[in-house]
């Protein structure tokens, strides 16, 4: 059965990096044609998705995260990553990996992690 | 970007009433080449991640309860609890899948409790 689970840092200082890291395990992570995504959600409000990896390496951003954000993957370890530069308060989020129900290009989750929460605070 | 208004915002529902959460979206999430509306639908408690429960609007994922019903079309959907039950209580929210890639939008969520 196919599991996702995040990892990393929960406390990051402001201006510094975010960096996650999503293990994917039960499959393969290059197996399939879905798109493996980041989505955060700040305490008590709703879901913003951040980006999505293909195992080539094809990325799609949020236009309003864009210039802070880089997803990456490595399919040795099963392994998709995301960071976020410059991160301020408003980066405070509970951040889950996800992948969509079907391949293609049309994303709604079926499967998600259990998400980790990052604070950002000096 | 399409924008997805849920309501209402939070709602209290008896045990064993019907509960009604809104869901428009600011443009048409209804592709006319193949008739689908590309709504989704999640319940989420306290702690816990998103689980689908209605995509295309209207078909139940596998494991959710048959009280659970989506319904709608084009700009205006519903997601229908026929009988609430205590384990319903959660924040349910609609996404839409219509823009892609990557362009899919949530609602701002609804919050469903106990009258």
């Amino acid at each position: 059965q196919l599991q996702l689970q995040e990892s990393g840092p929960g406390l990051v200082k402001p201006s510094e990096t975010l960096s996650l890291t999503c293990t994917v395990s039960g499959g393969s992570i290059s197996s399939t044609n879905h798109y493996w995504g980041w989505i955060r959600q700040p305490p008590g409000k709703g879901l913003e998705w951040i980006g999505s990896i293909y195992y080539s390496g094809s990325t799609y951003y949020n236009p309003s995260l864009k210039s802070r954000v880089l997803i990456s993957v490595d399919t040795s370890k099963n392994q998709f990553s995301l960071k976020v530069s410059s991160v301020t308060a408003a980066d405070t989020a509970v951040y889950y990996c996800a992948r969509p129900a079907v391949p293609g290009d049309h994303w709604y989750f079926d499967l998600w992690g259990r998400g980790t929460l990052v604070t950002v605070s000096s | 970007d399409i924008v997805m208004t849920q309501s209402p915002d939070s709602l209290a529902v008896s045990l064993g009433e019907r509960a009604t959460i809104n869901c428009k979206s600011s443009q048409s999430v209804l592709y006319s080449a193949n008739n689908k509306n590309y709504l989704a639908w999640y319940q989420q408690k306290p702690g816990q991640p998103p689980k689908l429960l209605i995509y295309w609007a209207s078909t139940r994922e596998s494991g959710v309860p048959d009280r659970f019903s989506g319904s709608g079309s084009g700009t205006d959907f519903t997601l229908t609890i026929s009988s609430l039950q205590a384990e319903d209580v959660a924040i349910y929210y609609c996404q839409q899948y219509y823009s892609t890639p990557g362009g899919f939008t949530f609602g701002q969520g609804t919050r469903l409790e106990i009258k």
